[in-house]
C-alpha cells in the first residue's frame, strides 16, 4: 500500500494563479482532511470529509475548495492564489472521525504564492 | 488563549537524558490524546495515543492529568534519532470531532 500520497512537492504561484493539490489514499479510508502548517503555529484544517460526496469547513477554509467524488481521492483547489496562502500543505486520512484512529499524512506540499 | 498549548523549546539534551514535555489543552470535554513526532520538513507520525491510566511504549510514557487538563510525554535514554518537534493533538469534540494540534515542542538531543 502506498498509503497517502500527495502532489506536488514543491509549487511556486504568481498571485491570482489557480491551481489543485492532489491527494490519493489507498487504506479506504472514509476521513480525509487537508492541514496547512505555518510557522508558530499548530496544522489547521482547512476542510475536511467524512466520505465520497461530503465535505465541510475546517478552521481556514477561505480561498479553497474541495470535492469528494470517490473515496480514494480528495483534492484541493486554489482559486485565486494570494501570499498568506504561503505555506506547507498536507493531506490526511484515517478510518473514522471518532476514538484513537491514527492519522496518515500525505508527505506535504511547499507552496509559495508571490 | 489557545486551545492546545506547548513549550516550543529547544529543548536540548545530551545523550541518555530523561526529558519530558508538557501540554495544556483548554477544553475540558476533550476525549482523545495524542502525541505525533515530525521531523524536519516531513510529515508528522503518530507516536503515541495517551490514554486516562497512562501508557508507555518502550522508551515513550505519556500521562493525562485531566484535573488539571494536561497531557506530558516523557522519553527515557534519549537518542540522536529522537530529534524532532512533538506535536500535542487533542480530539475537539467542541469542532466536530476535528483534531486540534499544537504548535510543537522541538527537541535536540546531542553526542
Amino acid at each position: 500500500n502506498a498509503g497517502v500520497t500527495q502532489t506536488p512537492k514543491f509549487q511556486v504561484l504568481k498571485t491570482g494563479q489557480s491551481m489543485t493539490l492532489q491527494c490519493a489514499q489507498d487504506m479506504n479510508h472514509e476521513y480525509m482532511s487537508w492541514y496547512r502548517q505555518d510557522p508558530g503555529m499548530g496544522l489547521r484544517l482547512i476542510h475536511y470529509s467524512v466520505g465520497a460526496g461530503i465535505t465541510d469547513q475546517g478552521e481556514v477554509p477561505n480561498g479553497y475548495n474541495v470535492s469528494r467524488s470517490t473515496t480514494e481521492d480528495f483534492p484541493l483547489r486554489l482559486l485565486s492564489a494570494a501570499p498568506s496562502q504561503t505555506s506547507v500543505y498536507f493531506c490526511a486520512s484515517r478510518t473514522g472521525p471518532l476514538g484513537n484512529e491514527k492519522l496518515f499524512f500525505g508527505s506535504g506540499t511547499q507552496l509559495s504564492v508571490l | 488563549r489557545k486551545e492546545v498549548e506547548q513549550d516550543p523549546g529547544p529543548f536540548n539534551v545530551p545523550e541518555g537524558a530523561t526529558v519530558a514535555f508538557n501540554c495544556t489543552y483548554s477544553n475540558s470535554a476533550s476525549q482523545s490524546f495524542f502525541w505525533y513526532r515530525q521531523d524536519c520538513r516531513k510529515e508528522p507520525k503518530l507516536l503515541m495515543s495517551v490514554y486516562s491510566s497512562g501508557n508507555e511504549d518502550g522508551r515513550f510514557t505519556a500521562q493525562l492529568n485531566r484535573a488539571s487538563q494536561y497531557i506530558s510525554l516523557l522519553i527515557r535514554d534519549s537518542k540522536l534519532s529522537d530529534s524532532a518537534t512533538y506535536l500535542c493533538v487533542v480530539n475537539g469534540f467542541w469542532h466536530g470531532q476535528k483534531l486540534v494540534f499544537g504548535t510543537g515542542t522541538r527537541l535536540l538531543v546531542s553526542p
